[in-house]
């Protein structure tokens, strides 16, 4: 049961341009998001979130936008540069059972930005 | 500060052996957290422990798996009796006391082979 998803497995996009990566989840109870880079052989890097309170937050080139109502959020990468070319992870912070907390990941969007 | 460090970086074994992972966090985060990423895939929640207390175990980790956090500090994951489904990349995530722990600082991970 998937309950963040990325549908979109890779993008590629023209240095400058914008950069749209879409992640979709199912949980209501999510109370954070988060969006993680990860290049190869290193671990993911927190890059932005947004509480589920807000819907957007910026932070340089980069801006979150979550639409609670259709449970999506998105990030925005303006402008694109050839160094963005990573794996994108979409995240949800969920409270356990035990009342701990975790990440919940989807699968990932490959970025390429090309120069 | 130097960050969350894992070693091994690799490790390949043989099926039916034993293994051990250990996770170095970034010092005084009291929460630490382990996750398994296989191909294609994103991280995967293990278990989680604040300070020395193991507070949460998902139900991938099966009863081979066995996790420590001896005094609070650093971190080991033991696997037992490997099997080929094992083969992932593990990876340790701390966060710091007094703040959401959604923000999760992650290691450059172990990748494991069990051939």
């Amino acid at each position: 049961d998937q309950q963040v998803k990325q549908n979109s497995p890779s993008l590629s996009v023209q240095e400058g341009r914008i950069s749209i990566l879409n992640c979709d989840y199912t949980n209501s109870m999510f109370d954070y998001f988060l969006w993680y880079k990860k290049y190869p052989a290193e671990g993911p890097t927190f890059l932005i979130s947004i509480s589920s309170i807000k819907d957007k937050n910026e932070d340089g080139r980069f801006t979150v936008f979550l639409n609670k109502s259709a449970k999506h959020l998105s990030l925005h990468i303006v402008p694109s540069q050839p160094g963005d070319s990573a794996v994108y992870f979409c995240a949800a912070r969920a409270i356990t059972q035990g009342g701990s907390e975790k990440l919940v990941f989807g699968k990932g969007t490959k970025l390429t930005v090309n120069p | 500060d130097t960050g969350v460090s894992q070693n091994p970086r690799h490790k390949i074994t043989k099926r039916g052996q034993n293994v051990t992972f250990r996770c170095d966090p970034i010092s005084e985060h009291n929460r630490l957290y382990w996750y398994r990423q296989t191909l294609g895939q994103g991280p995967e929640f293990l278990t989680y422990f604040q300070n020395e207390a193991q507070l949460e175990k998902s139900r991938l980790l099966s009863d081979r798996f066995s996790a420590e956090r001896p005094k609070g500090s650093f971190s080991t994951l033991e696997i037992q009796r490997t099997e080929q489904g094992d083969s992932a990349m593990y990876l340790c995530a701390s966060s710091p006391f007094g703040r959401a722990a959604y923000e999760q600082y992650f290691g450059p991970g172990t990748r494991l082979t069990v051939t």
